[in-house]
């Protein structure tokens, strides 16, 4: 079973912030949190992780709470191309990375 | 993008029938992974390799078989296809050091219809 737990699907209008949540309360203090995302029919991409600290980067901006316990990934500016299955692991270095069902998110003209 | 290329994209085959699916990088990652994605679950891992010859099962191992002879390529065999194992497979790689140690990249998907 995934160790991490999100809301099965959201809605964003075009040009707002998506915030998209993960709780993972048994996360290890090794394990960094992982966010990728799929959209239709296309393989997995990565788009950002962290261990403790927020984080951003092109594509996203991780905000991980001080007890690590959960994250919110946020997309910016949403757009339409964003429109796709969210998936929040916790990672260490085990090779073995769990997925869950991840949240959809649909965005909206 | 990654390069990370499988074929065939789409395959129908026959019950009882091999078929190998093959993934081909040219990052030069040490490691890399078999998934199968169907609908009501997440991915989940067949196999992985971490080096040239050297392979490791994941949670869903039983009637697959890898191999890797060379670093750029991960073979994945059915040795005797069954309805079950219809899905969408994808390869994944990934370096597997430093902090982007499980940073993983995807291809592009096989989509195996088995009847």
């Amino acid at each position: 079973d995934a160790k991490t737990t999100q809301p099965t699907s959201m809605d964003c209008a075009e040009g707002r912030a998506a915030n998209l949540p993960c709780n993972h309360s048994t996360i290890s203090g090794n394990e960094y949190v992982y966010w990728y995302r799929q959209i239709h029919s296309q393989g997995p991409q990565y788009i950002i992780h962290g261990l403790k600290n927020n984080e951003t980067n092109e594509m996203a901006s991780l905000i991980i709470t001080e007890d690590r316990k959960s994250s919110t990934l946020i997309l910016p500016h949403a757009t339409l191309r964003d429109t796709a299955v969210y998936y929040c692991i916790n990672a260490g270095n085990n090779r073995k990375l769990i997925w869950g069902l991840g949240t959809s998110l649909a965005v909206n003209p | 993008d990654a390069g990370i290329t499988q074929s065939p994209r789409h395959k129908v085959t026959e019950t009882g029938t091999p078929v190998t699916l093959r993934c081909h990088q040219t990052e030069n990652h040490r490691y890399m992974y078999w998934y199968r994605q169907d609908p009501g679950h997440g991915l989940r891992l067949i196999h992985y390799s971490y080096g040239v010859k050297d392979t490791d099962k994941g949670e869903v191992s039983d009637g697959y078989s890898v191999s890797r002879s060379k670093t750029e390529d991960f073979l994945l065999t059915l040795e005797s296809a069954t309805s079950s194992q219809t899905s969408v497979y994808f390869c994944a790689i990934s370096e597997g050091v430093g902090a982007r140690q499980e940073t993983q990249y995807f291809g592009p998907g096989t989509r195996l219809l088995v009847l």
